[in-house]
């Protein structure tokens, strides 16, 4: 069975400051991984997933991950945290060859990522 | 365009009673999925429908929880005897067919007392 493990669930960082959130999955097949965001009060939002090709991702807001096979790991990066960066942030996983039935996606716990000023 | 929206966005209800949560999907997406958000923990998949049928709900955790998408399109998740143990954020989410990629709904938050 598939399964996610985000280390931390509480990260703090200053502004500016380099942006590190960990994420490692356990999956029999070579997964698609993804990386959602929650702000207080709103629903998911996709930062980047990766799915096939280029290791190296990049999403939006500056964020990028990398897809590890060696390390089943897919961490999250940004180089400079801004402000508006604080919220929680999920890792999940599908398999794409679940049956050709669904995608339905397996979560992490989340991290809640703190910036200071 | 319209994202997916959820109605009510708040539910407090009584333990024992019914409760219905709406999802109106992204129009046109085909599969739309309904997941459960505890305090504390990441989103756990209850059921995927593509089309009008129910393709997978293994995450259902009792026979107390049903869903239906009649036309296709809006779906409705049914909780029937409420517990206490069911408060949580019920997230809806859709996509279209052959798209790996999930559109979220802000959820609903439901309270039993």
């Amino acid at each position: 069975a598939q399964s996610v493990t985000q280390l931390g669930s509480h990260v703090s960082v200053s502004e500016g400051a380099l942006v590190l959130l960990r994420c490692n999955y356990s999956s029999s097949v070579p997964p698609y991984l993804f990386w959602y965001v929650q702000y207080p009060n709103q629903g998911l939002q996709l930062l980047l997933k990766y799915t096939t090709g280029a290791t190296l991702v990049k999403g939006i807001n500056g964020f990028e991950a990398e897809f590890k096979k060696s390390e089943t790991s897919f961490h999250l990066t940004k180089p400079s945290a801004h402000m508006s960066d604080a919220a929680e942030y999920f890792c999940a996983v599908s398999d794409p060859n679940y049956g050709g039935a669904t995608n339905k996606l397996i979560f992490g716990t989340g991290t809640l990522l703190a910036v200071q000023p | 365009g319209a994202g997916v929206s959820q109605t009510p966005s708040n539910k407090v209800t009584e333990k024992g009673k019914y409760v219905e949560l709406r999802c109106d999907p992204i129009s046109g997406h085909t599969a739309l999925y309904w997941y459960r958000q505890s305090l504390g923990q990441g989103p756990e998949f209850l059921i995927y429908f593509q089309g009008t049928g129910a393709a997978d709900d293994s995450g259902l955790p009792n026979d107390r929880f049903f869903a239906v998408r009649p036309e296709g399109s809006v779906s409705t998740l049914k909780i029937q005897r409420t517990e206490r143990g069911d408060s949580a954020v019920y997230l809806c989410a859709s996509s279209p067919v052959g798209v790996d990629t999930q559109y979220f709904g802000p959820g609903t938050r439901l309270t039993v007392l």
